[in-house]
């Protein structure tokens, strides 16, 4: 059973486009993330939200809104794709989000290629 | 505001050599530390992590570190590595629930047959 799983895994579309990427965790944890990777291998993160509720907004352009329907679901949705939006996005969880200690469980990954 | 720093960008090892691959950080306040691992085309797993009490934390896989607050380092160890050791180590920090993760720009870990 995939405790963090993103869909799709491999995402390549033309600049001005807009697309989603989904995460789900079956953990039961009450915080989700979203992380940037760059081509550098540079981690980053996005978004923190603890049972549907926006925590951590880190200085990311408008274009990016996350979503959360449920605290099991966190879905990225990006309009107007750039070339520099090109990376891999990382979804994670953490059983609280409270707790400063608390591991964070990652997903595979999305690969977003801009062309 | 934290910071972490890993000074090696690329460490290629021999096979059962040992290696160490060094993180600094930066905090005002005391701090979590955190290894996570990342092997190629996957996500970050959680290797160990420093909360409290002993500076020597043993992680998964064989790994350790080891928490040094005079020189505010963490750095992770391995006697004797293996093939699938390849992969790339980062680095985090957090001082408290309200702030995120911070990651080091990671260390590619190149295991030599």
């Amino acid at each position: 059973d995939t405790a963090v799983s993103q869909t799709p895994k491999y995402l390549v579309t033309q600049m001005g486009n807009d697309k989603s990427i989904k995460c789900e965790q079956n953990l039961g944890h009450d915080t989700m993330y979203w992380y940037k990777q760059d081509s550098k291998k540079f981690l980053k993160i996005m978004f923190s939200y603890n049972n549907k509720e926006l925590i951590i907004n880190e200085t990311v352009p408008n274009r990016f809104s996350p979503k959360s329907p449920d605290k099991a679901h966190l879905n990225l949705h990006i309009n107007s794709l750039e070339l520099g939006d090109s990376a891999v996005y990382f979804c994670a969880s953490s059983p609280s989000g409270r707790a400063p200690q608390e591991t964070q469980y990652f997903g595979p990954g999305t690969r977003l290629l801009v062309l | 505001a934290q910071s972490v720093t890993q000074l090696d960008s690329q460490v290629p090892v021999f096979e059962e050599a040992p290696v160490e691959l060094r993180c600094n950080y930066s905090s005002s306040v005391s701090v979590y530390l955190f290894w996570y691992v990342q092997y190629p085309n996957q996500g970050l797993q959680l290797l160990l992590k420093y909360l409290s009490g002993s500076t020597l934390v043993k992680g998964i896989n064989g790994f350790e570190a080891e928490f040094n607050k005079s020189q505010t380092s963490f750095h992770l160890r391995k006697p004797s590595v293996h093939i699938s050791d390849t992969a790339e180590y980062f680095c985090a920090v957090r001082v408290s629930g309200n702030t995120p993760l911070v990651f080091g720009k990671g260390t590619r870990l190149s295991v030599i047959a």
